[in-house]
């Protein structure tokens, strides 16, 4: 299995409030992502990295925000959480940007219940 | 209308059938086509991977793309309990990886 951790795994938080998502790999991989998981929605990118420092948007990134200090770091931060933002949180890892392979690493996830 | 239309299902079979799940596209700059699974509470795993139309066989398992029709399937022979669980098509091309919304399959012994 691919070393990657996602922390906290389970999140009830309340509307308004901020929410930090952590993503540790231990792969030493450059490219690492982060997408929300929804029903009739599939995995929906949010925002990715392709280095310490270097990121960008994906398609749903509006109301996230995330860093990246260390390579083996990808934080995901919600600055003020809303209910639309209730979800399933995966991390995933790639060592090639391009992905001609389609081989994406996922994390297990984190469920974030916004009330 | 999506990129990737995939059929949700639930889709529950028994025991040592044949199990076909599709996808449909309608962005022609895809090229590379792949099958993750996701077992429940866990996230996806590359299953499969093709590249241009045809067929691709890894055991018990057969990817087939068909890009004049816009339409990839996977084939799962003998199907096994073990084989339940959430399977999401993908697809690459022009700088975007799109996921279709997964099929549901349970295999019952």
């Amino acid at each position: 299995d691919a070393g990657i951790t996602q922390s906290p795994r389970h999140k009830v938080t309340e509307t308004g409030t901020p929410v930090t998502l952590r993503c540790h790999q231990t792969e030493n991989h450059r490219y690492m992502y982060w997408y929300r998981q929804d029903p009739g929605h599939g995995l929906r990118l949010i925002h990715y990295s392709y280095g310490v420092k270097d990121t960008d948007k994906g398609e749903v990134s509006d109301g996230y925000s995330v860093s990246r200090s260390k390579t083996e770091d990808f934080l995901l931060t919600l600055e003020s959480a809303t209910s639309s933002q209730t979800s399933v949180y995966f991390c995933a890892i790639s060592e090639s940007g391009d992905r001609n392979t389609g081989e994406l690493f996922f994390g297990e996830g984190s469920r974030l219940t916004v009330l | 209308q999506k990129e990737v239309e995939q059929d949700p299902g639930p889709l529950s079979v028994p025991e040592g059938a044949i199990v076909s799940l599709n996808c449909t596209y309608s962005n022609s700059a895809f090229q590379y086509f792949m099958w993750y699974r996701q077992y429940s509470r866990k996230g996806p795993e590359l299953l499969m991977y093709t590249y241009s139309s045809g067929n691709k066989e890894d055991g018990r398992f057969t990817a087939q793309v068909d890009k004049s029709s816009k339409y990839i399937s996977l084939f799962i022979r003998d199907s096994q309990p073990s084989d339940s669980a959430t399977y999401l098509c993908a697809m690459e091309g022009a700088q975007k990886l799109v996921f279709g919304q997964g099929t549901r399959l349970t295999i019952n012994p």
